[in-house]
């Protein structure tokens, strides 16, 4: 799977758009881009996912840049509930088995 | 509720003593996972099931460390004479494959293990 790169943290005020940025230069052609997050001592949580164009969801957007060698996920108007750890993570849409997670990146909401 | 559920949600142990978690997935998921995470970092993949068959192994899973999924349904991991670097949270997640292709992983709260 293709390696990502996430600031390790970021702050967003509540009731403002979170916008967090992921870089997978080396992704190839069959990977997806795909976003968990995990709340503090809860298990991870699917967000969202896409191969090239942009997706939306109930939960956020996700935004791929026409290279795919980065993206970024939307949370269009952050909650102090989506104070998280958030997990940008490149894989082939079949490869089945496990999750490579990496560090993420961790989200503060301020109220 | 018909999300995946790990129990214990949490066990203290003394070194050298014996563990064993349980995972329900979500009852038609085919797959099921094992992760641990420890503190700071991202969980990190142990072994998965399709069905009752354990198709994959990391490295990371020790001789101490064992899992089964006798009947395709709940699955158990259990540590063998735990040491405190086996401290960590334990997570399980489920998906379902179908000919489309694998689905999205669903994760359980997860087992806090504490070693003494």
């Amino acid at each position: 799977d293709a390696k990502t790169t996430q600031p390790t943290s970021m702050d967003c005020a509540e009731g403002r758009a979170a916008n967090l940025p992921c870089n997978h230069s080396t992704i190839s052609g069959n990977e997806y881009v795909y976003w968990y997050r995990q709340i503090h001592s809860q298990g991870p949580q699917y967000i969202i996912h896409g191969l090239k164009n942009n997706e939306t969801n109930e939960m956020a957007s996700l935004i791929i840049t026409e290279d795919r060698k980065s993206s970024t996920l939307i949370l269009p108007h952050a909650t102090l509930r989506d104070t998280a750890v958030y997990y940008c993570i490149v894989r082939p849409r079949n490869s089945g088995y496990a999750l490579n997670f990496g560090k993420g990146t961790s989200l503060l909401v301020t109220p | 509720d018909t999300g995946v559920s790990q129990n214990p949600r949490h066990k203290i142990t003394k070194r050298g003593q014996n563990v064993t978690f349980r995972c329900d997935p979500i009852s038609e998921h085919n797959r099921l996972y094992w992760y641990r995470q420890t503190l700071g970092q991202g969980p990190e993949f142990l072994t998965y099931f399709q069905n009752e068959a354990q198709l994959e192994k990391s490295r990371l899973l020790s001789d101490r460390f064992s899992a089964e999924r006798p009947k395709g349904s709940f699955s158990t991991l259990e540590i063998q004479r735990t040491e405190q670097g086996d401290s960590a949270m334990y997570l399980c997640a489920s998906s379902l494959l179908e000919n489309r292709g694998i689905y999205e992983q669903y994760f359980g709260p997860g087992t806090r293990l504490t070693v003494t």
